[in-house]
């Protein structure tokens, strides 16, 4: 059974920082493409940040460009994001989320239940 | 950024009839839209991906059709279980991935 327990959220000021974990379990992590999703409390789902299954090739929503940093240890099998900069609209719940397949990216099969950062001063 | 738009946001439907939402995309996506149910307090759930197939465990009357810039999702004899949030999701132009605004449905 795959299982996906995101970690690290936290109340942060703004301009701070935090890294948030990702622990996988029941599958083969290195062949999948995974990515982080977040909700702001009432709203929809924004796509944050992608990475390849090996981690060669990263992707990221303009909204987090710079300031964010999606990696993973396939060793592991931890997706981590470190979140610089943190802004008062970036507060949200932040899902792992990992693809349906090898071959396709972006079909989010499998989520965390969520891990909540909060940014107020 | 192709921009996903749900209609209407808030659809209410009697239990044992038919739910149709609807979801427009700003350009062409050609079928890799997909379609995610969430409940309150918990995460979304893949329900159909590649615009028509449903996702493992997902039941029958779930249907999703369109391609292009129009798709819907068809949910018949709604049960209980079945209000919730539904969002579309299109992976075809990324990044980035591009999700509508929802639409809750909720019983009559």
């Amino acid at each position: 059974e795959v299982q996906l327990m995101e970690s690290g959220g936290a109340l942060v000021q703004p301009g701070g920082s935090l890294r948030l974990s990702c622990a996988a379990s029941g599958f083969t992590f290195v062949n999948y493409a995974m990515s982080w999703v977040r909700q702001a409390p009432g709203k929809g789902l924004e796509w944050v940040a992608g990475i390849s299954g090996r981690g060669g090739s990263t992707y990221y929503a303009d909204s987090v460009k710079g300031r964010f940093s999606i990696s993973r240890v396939n060793s592991k099998s931890t997706l981590i994001l470190q979140m610089d900069s943190l802004r008062v609209d970036d507060t949200a719940i932040y899902y792992c989320v990992k693809d349906l397949s090898p071959y396709n990216w972006n079909q989010f099969d499998n989520w965390g239940p969520g891990t909540l950062v909060s940014v107020s001063s | 950024e192709v921009v996903m738009t749900q209609s209407p946001a808030t659809l209410s439907v009697s239990l044992g009839e038919t739910a149709t939402l609807s979801c427009r995309a700003s350009q062409g996506v050609s079928s890799k839209l997909a379609w995610y149910q969430q409940k309150p307090g918990q995460a979304p759930r893949l329900l159909i991906y590649d615009a028509s197939t449903r996702a493992t465990g997902i039941p029958a009357r779930f249907h999703g059709s369109g391609s292009g810039t129009e798709f819907t999702l068809t949910i018949t004899t709604l049960q209980s279980d079945d209000f919730a949030v539904y969002y579309c999701q299109q992976y075809n132009d990324w990044p980035p991935v591009t999700f509508g605004q929802g639409t809750r449905l909720d019983t009559k």
